[in-house]
């Protein structure tokens, strides 16, 4: 189906391992977005890119790595997962231009023990 | 700072009634504001998007206001539905490309009882 999916859904992992969550669009939209969402807090940009092999961090990139070799792919990976990691992770993409709506995936929760 | 802030936090409405969703920003300089609609356990779904010159826009029983010079929006939802309980998200933009300056707001948690 077209639009923009995430794996896993849900996340059960402990301290110290590595997860990657996935994220992919089949609209071929230039830009690639991850956000967390927390109780108390709005969505909030972890990383971002504007094309294949082009990747910016936004406003809570510490202990995320994110890597974009193709333009429908944008995984996030934390290296070594810590508690305060434990939210909803959503990717979004869009066209290129400021103007335009932004594309949310349906999220991952994860969860670290 | 560059915040967004809305109210009520929270709303509980009779089915059929109308209710209005309040949105204060200090972003500066000001691109444009959206409204999303997050149903529980999904991603945001976007409901409108206005720049600095509109100051109404719909989108079906959804209707947005934007006021630049007091920095301030309103969704004013009418007729209310079971299917409108959600979280509505004020958003943001500034400068930034692509979205890359989007400001959340916390979002008004809205509940439609029968």
């Amino acid at each position: 189906d077209a639009g923009i999916t995430q794996s896993p859904r849900y996340k059960i992992t402990e301290t110290g391992r590595q997860v990657t969550l996935m994220c992919h669009q089949t609209w071929s939209h230039s830009y690639m977005f991850w956000y967390r969402q927390d109780l108390g807090h709005g969505l909030r940009l972890i990383y971002y890119s504007a094309a294949a092999d082009i990747t910016d961090k936004g406003e809570v990139p510490d202990g995320y790595v994110v890597s974009r070799s193709k333009t429908e792919n944008f995984p996030l990976t934390l290296e070594s997962a810590t508690r305060s990691q434990t939210s909803v992770y959503f990717c979004a993409s869009t066209p290129s231009g400021g103007y335009n709506e932004q594309f949310f995936g349906p999220g991952t929760r994860l969860t670290v023990l | 700072k560059n915040q967004v802030e809305q109210s009520p936090q929270s709303l509980i409405i009779l089915e059929g009634k109308n209710c209005t969703l309040q949105c204060n920003y200090t972003v500066s300089p000001f691109s444009n504001l959206r409204w999303y609609k997050q149903d529980t356990g999904r991603g945001p779904v976007s409901l409108t998007i206005m720049t600095f010159s509109e100051n109404t826009k719909s989108n079906g029983r959804y209707t947005a206001t934007l006021d630049a010079d007091t920095k301030q929006s309103s969704l004013h939802i009418t007729a209310s539905q079971l299917s409108d309980s959600a979280s509505y998200i004020c958003v943001v933009s500034g400068p930034g490309q692509a979205g890359t300056a989007l400001i959340f707001g916390k979002g008004t948690t809205l509940s439609v009882s029968s």
